[in-house]
């Protein structure tokens, strides 16, 4: 069974703090998603990582994909209270085209 | 370009009733993919359609089933309701399956 834990599941911060959102599993990944998700509404795709050691930046987050490909983490500068929503990875192992595997989610509240 | 369309955005159903879900992937897009999403699951994946296809299928009982169209338009099935399919599900299309997804808003179906 392919796994994929991601932590921590919730996080409250306060504006202008960092954080990190952790992503591992114990088979590598032939592809990495990370997205974003408001309540009621589908989760919008913020980066996908393909190939190992890979970091990519987007404004204030960054994302990075493990060496061996099996994790990956997002870290967020100086976060905004416009931050706040569900992140979720989700993962494609290889042999299943079209079906992402998704952690857990991490709720992420940043205060005023 | 339009992004992802579910039909409906609401829907209210009894216990023993069944249900169809329509999704229009972004135009250009071939491949679908329905999940499920709970608060105490998570998202899981349902199944892909690929050109008319099944392509990959979850762990789900034979009540929920899918099919796609030449338009690549899908429609989701589930029968003889129960209450734990009370969910939000979202489809996912792509341009083909090892291409990233793009979710559409969800359908939140409430099974009385």
């Amino acid at each position: 069974t392919q796994l994929l834990e991601q932590s921590p599941q919730f996080l409250s911060i306060q504006e202008g703090e960092n954080l990190t959102v952790y992503c591992n599993s114990s088979s590598v990944f032939s592809s990495l998603q990370w997205y974003r998700q408001e309540p009621g509404e589908g989760p919008v795709l913020l980066v996908t990582v393909v190939t190992g050691g890979e970091v990519k930046k987007l404004k204030r987050l960054t994302f990075q994909f493990g060496d061996a490909r099996k994790d990956s983490s997002l870290h967020i500068t100086a976060a905004q209270p416009g931050d706040t929503g569900l992140y979720l990875c989700a993962g494609v192992f290889s042999g299943n085209t079209g079906k992402l595997i998704f952690g857990q989610g991490t709720t992420l509240q940043v205060k005023p | 370009k339009a992004g992802v369309t579910q039909t409906p955005r609401y829907l209210i159903k009894t216990r023993g009733q069944q249900v169809t879900l329509s999704c229009s992937p972004i135009s250009g897009h071939r491949s679908v993919s329905w999940y499920q999403q709970t608060p105490g699951q998570g998202l899981q994946f349902l199944f892909e359609y690929f050109s008319e296809t099944q392509r990959n299928k979850g762990n789900f009982p034979g009540r929920f089933s899918g099919r796609q169209f030449s338009n690549s338009r899908s429609e989701m099935n589930v029968s003889t309701l129960e209450l734990g399919d009370s969910a939000l599900y979202l489809c996912a299309s792509s341009l083909s399956s090892y291409n990233e997804q793009f979710f559409g808003p969800g359908t939140r179906l409430t099974v009385l």
